[in-house]
């Protein structure tokens, strides 16, 4: 079964303090991975998509990467804007275009 | 340029009743996507359109949820005999290839 797992469910950082969120994903065959960040009683918005291992994408304090087996988003020296719910999500090659997504993890950033 | 819209942004009703979610993509995107995001839950694949293609609806929960899509564009989200488990957010989403990009929920909220 197609499965996307996003750790840690929560986490609190002081305003500065670098770290990295995981999403690991055990599909039959990975078309893209997509990054979203979704702030209370919003709909996501579009971060980043990575299509192959290896490959990394940056904007502003994020930066994305891909394995073959989970994919990191890192927050170098964040700010209290940064604080959302980051949701990732993966396509399969299959030709069903719908998206699975994890259940996300809550970011929040002290100043 | 506008994004994708939906209506209402909120809705209350009580069990047994009928509901209808609409959704307006952004223009000129083809295939447009239902989700449903539950408390604490990620989010769920309802239903997907592309161009004049038969819709996937693999993700519809019940007989009771159906949608329809006029003209390639505007989208509507019925669910018929609301139960109080249908209470969740709605979001849709569009794309032309590959990136979905999605508007802010309607919430439904069933009594």
């Amino acid at each position: 079964e197609d499965q996307v797992t996003q750790s840690p469910e929560a986490l609190r950082l002081q305003e500065g303090e670098s770290s990295s969120l995981n999403c690991s994903y055990t599909v039959s065959g990975l078309r893209g991975l997509f990054w979203y960040r979704q702030d209370p009683g919003k709909g996501p918005e579009f971060l980043f998509t990575l299509y192959s291992a290896g490959e990394e994408k940056e904007k502003e304090r994020l930066k994305a990467t891909l394995t073959k087996k989970e994919s990191f988003l890192h927050i170098t020296a964040p700010k209290p804007e940064d604080s959302a719910t980051y949701l990732c999500a993966v396509s399969l090659d299959t030709g069903r275009r719908a998206l699975t997504f994890g259940s996300g993890t809550r970011l929040q950033v002290q100043p | 340029g506008a994004g994708v819209s939906q209506s209402p942004s909120n809705k209350v009703t009580e069990k047994g009743k009928d509901v209808e979610l609409r959704c307006d993509p952004i223009s000129g995107h083809t295939a447009l996507y239902w989700y449903r995001q539950s408390l604490g839950q990620g989010l769920e694949f309802l239903i997907y359109f592309q161009g004049n293609s038969a819709p996937d609806k693999s993700g519809l929960p019940s007989d009771r949820f159906s949608a329809e899509r006029t003209g390639g564009s505007v989208s509507t989200l019925t669910i018929q005999r609301t139960q109080q488990e249908d209470s969740a957010v709605y979001l849709c989403a569009s794309s032309l290839v590959g990136i979905q990009y999605f508007g802010p929920g309607t919430r439904l909220l069933v009594l």
